[in-house]
């Protein structure tokens, strides 16, 4: 059923440092990469996305960079700052399938 | 501007009954998709609604079914309810049938004894 394996399971980073986050899929038929960040008791935010003909993307201290040869995609969060702790999913969805597959997520803790 | 929202917020069922959750989906948004989180997982795609039809399901047994209502809300229904069952039901938004830019709700709780 996965085809999106995150990694790390959880992460640890300092304020002011930079939290990475990878994920990597098999299915070369995707088109568009997400990533959600979830706090405890809510539903998956949209953070931002990244289509495969671009290899970065970046929205304030938030960057996807991708990497298509490889299948893989990662997100940088710059400045980590402790309201960014919460769970972080990468996910997958195929143009004409709407079945969006979700990484299992990252628990990121900053620090202050 | 309200966003998806989700009822109830948690819930607490006996195995073997159904239950039905409900979703309102974002000002301007006609689709909407169910998801299943289990507990320290990502959300898994149940089935989406576009048009008062389900579109597409994943990976989930008939015992799970959805409707639509004319004014794109909808309900989850699961019947003959497992212990394997208790998660977190989410569900999300589009526009105009994609499934891009899936907007959540907060979701529904739902605990089976």
């Amino acid at each position: 059923q996965q085809q999106v394996k995150q990694s790390p399971q959880s992460l640890i980073v300092q304020k002011g440092g930079i939290s990475i986050i990878n994920c990597a899929y098999e299915n070369t038929a995707f088109d568009y990469f997400p990533w959600y960040q979830q706090f405890p008791g809510k539903g998956p935010a949209l953070l931002i996305a990244i289509r495969p003909d671009v290899s970065e993307k970046k929205e304030g201290r938030f960057t996807i960079s991708f990497n298509k040869s490889a299948k893989q995609f990662s997100l940088h969060i710059m400045d980590s700052q402790p309201g960014d702790s919460a769970t972080y999913f990468c996910a997958a969805l195929q143009y004409n399938n709407n079945d969006m597959r979700f990484g299992a997520g990252t628990r990121l803790t900053v620090k202050p | 501007d309200a966003g998806v929202t989700q009822s109830p917020t948690h819930l607490i069922k006996t195995r073997g009954q159904q239950v039905t959750l409900r979703c309102s989906p974002k000002s301007g948004h006609d689709t909407v998709s169910w998801y299943q989180q289990a507990l320290g997982q990502g959300p898994q795609f149940i089935f989406q609604y576009y048009e008062e039809e389900e579109r597409q399901r994943g990976n989930f047994p008939d015992r799970f079914s959805g409707h639509q209502f004319p004014n794109y809300s909808s309900e989850l229904n699961v019947n003959a309810l497992l212990l394997g069952d208790s998660a977190l039901y989410l569900c999300a938004s589009t526009r105009d049938g994609s499934s891009y830019e899936q907007y959540f709700g907060p979701g529904t709780r739902l605990t089976v004894t």
